[in-house]
């Protein structure tokens, strides 16, 4: 499949600080990415998205980066919160109908 | 509006069985598409159908099949269950034809045993 990796595989960060998760993906053809949210048990949970003609996009507490040069994305969250501790996922659609490749996860643990 | 659901949440089976999960999408939305979530792997894209028809198909052997009815629902069948076979298994419900938002259910926890 497609070589979407992420670049750390755990994360902890102090609660109020800013997160930054990150993402590379392979195929330069891929036109849309989301960023997903897992908490253990629970299937996916939609944060954000983004298509390639933008290379950013907010959302609540949530910005999106997408560096099309480098094949590059990133999610930060700011203000983090225990409620944010989660593994997060980004995933790329090259364009296939609504066949996504997902990278390996990021797991987030925010310490109070 | 109700969510992605699947059914049953969790399944356990002996080895060679069969097994069907079934997911609803969101209603409004055409697509359904299927993953397999293990440690090891992942999560990796089983297959997808729209309208009825599978679009597109991940690499898994022939034992992994789906089908969509007129309503969007969406079964997933795996025969000659193998003791690799348990995984978290999700459904994805979108919109349109692609390119667009993809929700998740909760997933079918199979354990094969």
């Amino acid at each position: 499949g497609e070589n979407v990796g992420l670049h750390l595989p755990t994360l902890s960060v102090q609660e109020g600080d800013n997160s930054i998760i990150n993402c590379a993906y392979s195929n330069s053809a891929s036109d849309y990415f989301i960023w997903y949210k897992q908490e253990s048990g629970k299937g996916p949970q939609f944060i954000i998205d983004i298509r390639s003609n933008m290379d950013k996009r907010q959302g609540q507490r949530v910005t999106v980066l997408l560096n099309k040069t480098v094949k590059h994305l990133s999610l930060q969250i700011a203000a983090t919160q225990p409620g944010d501790s989660a593994v997060y996922f980004c995933a790329e659609n090259p364009n296939t109908g609504n066949q996504f490749y997902f990278g390996t996860g990021t797991s987030l643990t925010v310490i109070p | 509006k109700a969510g992605v659901t699947q059914t049953p949440r969790y399944l356990i089976k002996t080895r060679g069985q069969q097994v069907t999960l079934s997911c609803s999408p969101i209603s409004g939305h055409r697509s359904v598409s299927w993953y397999q979530q293990t440690p090891g792997q992942g999560l990796q894209f089983l297959f997808e159908y729209f309208s009825e028809t599978q679009r597109n198909k991940g690499n898994f052997p022939g034992r992994f099949s789906g089908r969509q009815f007129s309503n969007s629902r969406s079964e997933m069948n795996v025969s000659t269950l193998e003791l690799g076979d348990s995984a978290l298994y999700l459904c994805a419900s979108s919109q349109g034809q692609g390119n667009t938002e993809a929700f998740f259910g909760q997933g079918t926890r199979l354990t094969v045993v």
